[in-house]
């Protein structure tokens, strides 16, 4: 079954601190994509990276950074030198494509890491 | 802003009654998904259209909700008959064909439905 879990309900950081969001996924299937969304108190999800299980390579983009590894099924999120705007809940997220056999491609979301960044 | 809209943001209705939200998603995408979220829950999925085509229902889509997308373009949700538990945002999300069918989601705002 498919399955995602984020363990981390809510952190609370103080600014400038590194947070790492943690991210374990369970997939049938050897094609899948894995995704992260921000939803800041406005409530609508901002889209931040996609990541298909054929590319394990880390990514980095500002203050952002990805950990991805199969080996233990985990798609982690690293934010370095937290700011308050990065308040928000975070979600980790996995399709299995419907080319592969999996459904129509509907996200199948974890519960969610509240982020509290204080000043 | 080409970004995918939902009206309206906000609605309040009484037990029974029947309602109904309207997505617009990005123009050149022809998937189109609408999701619910709760309190302190993900979202999860409801059904989804690849342009006018409902493909998928969850069965979270009890027989008194009902999606359509006539002509591949707006879809529009209408619950009958709501109850409190359908109290929740609804969300709806547009993304491109591409290839593998991993395509980012982009998602609106949100409809945040209270039944009273």
């Amino acid at each position: 079954a498919q399955k995602v879990t984020q363990a981390q309900t809510e952190i609370s950081v103080v600014e400038k601190e590194d947070v790492t969001l943690d991210c374990v996924y369970e997939t049938r299937d050897t094609t899948y994509y894995l995704f992260w969304y921000k939803q800041p108190p406005s409530g609508e999800l901002v889209f931040l990276i996609r990541r298909n299980s054929f590319d394990e390579q880390n990514e980095i983009s500002g203050r952002y950074s990805w950990n991805f590894q199969k080996s233990t099924s985990s798609f982690n999120f690293t934010i370095t030198a937290s700011q308050v705007v990065d308040s928000a809940v975070y979600f980790c997220a996995l399709i299995e494509p419907p080319n592969y056999g999996g459904s129509q491609g509907n996200l199948i979301f974890g519960k969610g890491t509240k982020l509290s960044v204080k000043p | 802003d080409t970004g995918v809209s939902q009206d309206p943001r906000h609605k309040i209705t009484k037990r029974g009654q029947n309602v109904t939200f309207r997505c617009d998603p990005i123009s050149e995408h022809n998937r189109l998904y609408w999701y619910r979220q709760t309190l302190g829950q993900g979202p999860e999925f409801l059904t989804y259209f690849q342009n006018e085509a409902q493909l998928e229902k969850s069965r979270l889509l009890s027989d008194r909700f009902s999606a359509e997308r006539p002509k591949g373009s707006f879809s529009t949700l209408e619950i009958q008959r709501t109850e409190q538990g359908d109290s929740a945002m609804y969300l709806c999300a547009s993304s491109s064909t591409g290839t593998g069918g991993g395509n980012e989601q982009f998602f609106g705002p949100g409809t945040r439905l209270t039944v009273l």
